[in-house]
């Protein structure tokens, strides 16, 4: 079953320019996690955020989350073109089993 | 240098045939998952193993089969029972209260 849900599904920005990409879920969490994904490779884990946290950065990333509105954001500021990849949210709800949405595919047009 | 390795990195199988797709980690985790990502989808969880000789089923266990022999490994078979094997098949471990570590993925294809 697919917890979360990212939006929007595609998103195209030029370089330079900032990216925001949403993410809701439906059950309680104990942490959401966001993570990255290059064409045909794997997940690259880029930032975790606890339940009792509303906001965390991570050099030009920064999330947010909103558990009162079961949701996340992502920017990524100031963007570059090998930022271009598919981003993912995935929730844990204390049991270490994390449940992905289904990505958002970002391209940075240089 | 510690890390997921998959292997092989892509599989043809046939019709009623078989197939395992490797999991090794050397970042002494305790967990460990065996993901399965169609085109343009996100990940749905086929199996997971939280300690050695012991796993759990996914949303999506039929049709596969795994074990636990040692904490280092975690193999996926994909047996003839799985009617739509066809996809990318992704392994992953973690620490505690750490994110995933994956894999570079294998990709199946039906011949």
């Amino acid at each position: 079953s697919q917890q979360g849900e990212e939006d929007p599904q595609a998103l195209s920005i030029q370089e330079g320019e900032n990216a925001t990409m949403n993410c809701s879920y439906k059950t309680s969490i104990n942490n959401l996690q966001w993570y990255r994904q290059n064409s045909g490779r794997g997940l690259v884990h880029l930032i975790l955020i606890r339940s009792n946290e509303r906001e965390k950065h991570s050099g030009r990333l920064r999330v947010t989350l909103d558990t009162s509105k079961k949701s996340s954001s992502l920017l990524i500021t100031a963007s570059r073109a090998a930022d271009t990849a598919s981003y993912f949210c995935a929730t844990d709800k204390g049991n270490e089993k994390l449940t992905f949405g289904t990505g958002t595919r970002l391209t940075i047009i240089p | 240098d510690g890390g997921i390795t998959q292997s092989p990195k892509y599989l043809f199988r046939k019709e009623g045939q078989n197939v395992t797709l490797s999991c090794e980690q050397n970042l002494n985790h305790d967990a460990m998952y065996w993901y399965r990502q169609d085109p343009g989808q996100g990940l749905r969880l086929i199996y997971y193993s939280q300690i050695v000789n012991d796993f759990q089923k996914g949303d999506i266990a039929e049709g596969y089969s795994v074990s636990r022999e040692k904490k280092e490994s975690f193999p996926l078979t994909v047996t003839s029972a799985q009617k739509n094997p066809t996809a990318f098949y992704l392994c992953a471990s973690t620490g505690r209260f750490y994110g995933y570590t994956f894999g570079s993925g294998t990709r199946l294809t039906v011949v």
